[in-house]
């Protein structure tokens, strides 16, 4: 069956980056992106931007484009998200989640990763 | 930016019926949005509910249904159950983004 499995929970220092995987599995077809999607404490989803992992198209929400790069490691069917310039308000749930054929839609998600951003 | 807009909270009784819904700052929202919407309890990952409008996810309880209803995006439980007691989001895609309301929390009781 479909799966995204991501990595663990992160703590980081402000102004540090952190990179958090997603790694795809029980889907042949490279039909599909990969979305990124973050949830602060007692907040709304919030998308981050996505990749397809197919063509390696990629766009990010304008909110991040200086501090969000998105990348698919097709060896090892995984994704990448890195965000820099971490700050307090970074503080979050990170989430992947598959977009089949440019559906308009998530069907699977991970599980989520918490990073911590925290002096 | 696009601000999309949920009730913040409903409330309804077992076996009842509430519609949330979800409105977009661009305007009324059309299936060109792909209204989506997602239940989310605590400590979980989203969960599909409904894309496209009004498509199920073959794991969606024949409860939910979802349309268009008054220039926004709806999602209707019928027959209520206490397991339906969540947060419930919606997602309307627009420009090439994607943005997400507040979210309802529903309670049943």
């Amino acid at each position: 069956q479909v799966q995204l499995v991501q990595s663990g929970t992160e703590v980081k220092k402000p102004g540090a980056s952190v990179k958090v995987s997603c790694k795809a599995s029980g889907y042949a077809s490279r039909s599909y992106g990969i979305h990124w999607v973050r949830q602060a404490p007692g907040q709304r989803l919030e998308w981050m931007g996505w990749i397809d992992v197919g063509s390696g198209d990629r766009k990010i929400s304008e909110k991040f484009q200086d501090r969000v790069t998105v990348t698919w490691d097709t060896s090892a069917s995984t994704a990448y998200m890195e965000l820099s310039s971490l700050r307090s308000e970074d503080t979050a749930v990170y989430y992947c989640g598959r977009e089949i054929y440019h559906s308009g839609t998530l069907d699977y998600w991970g599980q989520g990763i918490l990073v911590t951003v925290s002096s | 930016q696009t601000v999309v807009t949920q009730e913040p909270s409903l409330t309804v009784s077992p076996g009842g019926t509430v519609t949330l819904t979800c409105a977009s700052s661009t305007g009324a929202v059309t299936s060109d949005y792909h209204p989506n919407w997602f239940q989310q309890k605590p400590g979980q990952a989203p969960r599909s509910l409904i894309y496209s409008t009004s498509n199920k996810r073959s794991w969606t309880p024949a409860r939910f249904s979802g349309s268009l209803l008054g220039g926004k995006a709806a999602l209707t439980l019928a027959g209520v159950q206490p397991e339906d007691e969540a947060d419930y989001y919606c997602l309307l895609l627009y420009g090439g983004a994607w943005f997400f309301g507040g979210g309802t929390k529903v309670t049943v009781l």
